[in-house]
């Protein structure tokens, strides 16, 4: 059974960096994309960012000057960096594996609060 | 403003049957692209719900259908039941923005 847990500092001043581990239990990192989806208060789903075995990276062109992702095959984790932030990066963070076939989401790790206030 | 279009709710009686639109666009359900949808009740985590526009993960009931056609799709939720309220979000690919895009989600609400 295919498990994602993420773990990052849940308060950041402005102009800090947002920082997010998942760590994947249950299967190996290979074969998948491993992505970052977040939801802003009272707000829809958006797509940050994804990261597959190999390092190849696919971005939200909206936050792609600010937005790093990395993978640890070693460890079975893949992280999340954003730099910068404001308070519209204010949201509930989600991990989740994408299916390379379809594009679906197939699984998700728990949400993860993040707010950004002075 | 998302790329998908929903409407913000629906609702229904427990029993009846709703459906769900998510309009697209050439870019990506008219691309090909597969819809697919996810439940999303507060505090927990999305739940693939339809994958590849009509097929249910294991576990999901087959009160749940999906379907698409052209640039627009639907789920379909029939015998209506409370715990079926929650909210729904429509998904896929698209070509123009090289990355998946979310619709803006409908809160299903069980009168």
């Amino acid at each position: 059974q295919v498990q994602l847990k993420q773990w990052g500092a849940g308060k950041l001043k402005p102009s800090e960096t947002l920082s997010l581990t998942c760590a994947v239990y249950g299967r190996t990192l290979s074969g998948y994309y491993y992505s970052w989806i977040r939801q802003p208060p009272g707000k829809g789903l958006e797509w940050i960012g994804e990261i597959n075995h190999s390092g190849n990276t696919n971005y939200n062109p909206s936050l792609k000057s600010r937005v790093t992702t990395s993978i640890d095959m070693t460890k079975n984790h893949f992280s999340l960096r954003l730099t910068s932030v404001t308070a519209a990066d204010t949201a509930v963070y989600y991990c989740a594996i994408r299916s390379p076939v379809g594009y679906s989401f197939d699984y998700w790790g728990q949400e993860t609060l993040v707010t950004v206030s002075s | 403003q998302s790329v998908l279009t929903q409407p913000p709710s629906v609702s229904g009686a427990p029993g009846q049957r709703v459906t769900i639109s998510c309009t697209g666009s050439s870019s990506n359900f008219g691309a090909g692209y597969d819809v697919h949808w996810y439940q999303h009740l507060p505090g927990t985590a999305p739940k693939l719900l339809i994958y590849g526009n009509n097929n249910r993960p294991s576990g999901v009931p087959d009160r749940f259908s999906g379907s698409k056609s052209g640039t627009s799709a639907s789920l379909a939720v029939t015998g209506l039941q409370a715990e079926d309220e929650a909210d729904y979000y429509c998904q896929s690919y698209d070509s123009r923005l090289s990355g998946s895009v979310f619709g803006g989600g409908t809160k299903l609400t069980v009168l």
